[in-house]
């Protein structure tokens, strides 16, 4: 099984600021099959990037995945108040399919 | 727009047995891979099963097989998990997802609760 470790835990951050978020893999992720879901309080995950870098549907170009292998980063440019929410990486590219424990971008 | 809504949630004693439904609407879910996740309170995700699309292959995580079944009814744009010999640590919210690989959209979730 492939474990997925997010850093930072919590990030505090200004609107308008730049936002750097980390999911580390314990195995290589086949295929670079690498997804992000954003999740706010009292509300489902949604999903946000998948293969690694690819932005899900209606998701703002402030959104950005990269990375490869083990070592993957979701960015976002210039956040925006609706943007503090937890996030989670997901592989599915081994199974069984697994999850981080997410990172809580948090206003500073 | 895609749609999903579960019920089935409740609260059941350990041992127990509960079935989830997923009501699906805005896509053609009898193309579509469908998953269960939960999310344990407080807690991160767990992808629990998947089923494709007629239903001959369904994919579960290892703390479930044998307890849980997926299936699904195309006719009826429904998607189902039966839990059976239920555990405290079942408890969790259940959403249904549509896909298999990324996951999206999402429904609202149906809390299960396992405890006497």
């Amino acid at each position: 099984e492939i474990v997925l470790t997010q850093s930072p835990g919590t990030l505090s951050l200004s609107p308008g600021e730049r936002a750097t978020l980390s999911c580390r893999a314990s195995q290589s992720v086949s295929y670079n099959y690498l997804a992000w879901y954003q999740q706010k309080p009292g509300q489902a995950p949604r999903a946000l990037i998948y293969d690694a870098s690819s932005r899900a549907t209606g998701i703002p170009d402030r959104f950005s995945g990269s990375g490869s292998g083990t070592d993957f980063t979701l960015t976002i440019t210039r956040l925006e108040p609706e943007d503090f929410a937890v996030y989670f990486c997901h592989q599915y590219g081994s199974s069984p399919y697994t999850f981080g424990l997410g990172t809580k971008l948090e206003i500073k | 727009e895609v749609q999903l809504v579960e019920s089935g949630g409740g609260l059941v004693q350990p041992g127990g047995s509960l079935r989830l439904s997923c009501g699906a609407s805005g896509f053609t879910f009898s193309s579509n891979w469908m998953s269960w996740v939960r999310q344990a309170p407080g807690r991160g995700l767990e992808w629990v099963a998947n089923i494709n699309q007629d239903g001959s292959e369904k994919n579960y995580v290892d703390s479930v097989k044998g307890r849980f079944t997926v299936s699904r009814d195309n006719a009826k744009n429904a998607l189902y998990l039966q839990m059976t010999s239920l555990r405290a640590e079942d408890t969790a919210v259940y959403y249904c997802v549509k896909g298999v690989g990324w996951l999206g959209p999402w429904g609202p979730g149906t809390l299960v609760t396992v405890s006497s």
